[in-house]
């Protein structure tokens, strides 16, 4: 069965410090991945999706940036981060689509 | 923009009733409705799926759908407080999945 595997599960950065959110699959070869973020009050915001390596779809702009380096490993990025970056990020594979499945989630707080 | 929109409650039954959640769409060319359950600090997991008009049941979960109204709805029978959580509708047409803000439920016991 398919795994992700989505770490920390929490994180507390200060303002304009970096970022780096890793994600990686098990159990599936070339799968479709996505990052989400869920602000308080907010509902599930699709931020990137990619589907291979290197191909990275952008559904938001912002002050984030996705990559592929592997075919089940899916990376979020920021290089200065900012308060409104608060939120809990899931990374999912093929949601909505047969098994599709979320992640754990990191609960990200910018202080 | 598609928008999936939900009431976000919290929507309050006592234990046993039916709880009944509401969820409209904007794309009319929407294809496929979710149904996902989320725990509070919990990721969402997917408890139905639905893809044509009329209802689909699963155990005491029923999802009802209709394309002309552009409408999708989840009924839970004998509501238990463990189904306590917040419910997200999700659609997807031509475009990966776009989600609800959710609706919050509390089954009193």
């Amino acid at each position: 069965s398919q795994t992700i595997h989505q770490w920390p599960a929490t994180l507390v950065q200060p303002v304009g410090s970096p970022l780096s959110l890793e994600c990686t699959v098990e159990g599936t070869s070339n799968p479709n991945l996505y990052w989400y973020r869920q602000a308080a009050g907010r509902g599930l915001q699709l931020l990137f999706y990619s589907v291979g390596i290197g191909q990275i779809s952008s559904e938001v702009p912002q002050n984030l940036s996705a990559s592929r380096p592997q075919d089940r490993q899916f990376i979020l990025s920021s290089k200065k981060l900012l308060l409104s970056d608060s939120g809990f990020y899931l990374c999912a594979w093929r949601p909505g689509q047969g098994q599709g499945t979320f992640g754990s989630g990191t609960r990200l707080t910018v202080v | 923009q598609k928008e999936v929109e939900q009431n976000s409650g919290p929507l309050s039954v006592p234990e046993g009733a039916i709880a009944s959640l509401n969820c409209t769409y904007s794309d009319r060319v929407s294809q496929s409705f979710f149904w996902y359950r989320q725990y509070s600090g919990k990721s969402p997991e997917l408890i139905m799926s639905i893809y044509s008009n009329g209802d689909k049941e699963d155990g005491r979960f029923t999802a009802q759908l209709n394309k002309a109204s552009q409408y999708v709805s989840l009924l839970i029978r004998d509501s238990q407080p463990s189904d306590s959580a917040t419910y997200l509708c999700a659609v997807r047409g031509n475009t990966p999945l776009v989600f609800g803000k959710g609706t919050r439920l509390s089954v009193i016991a």
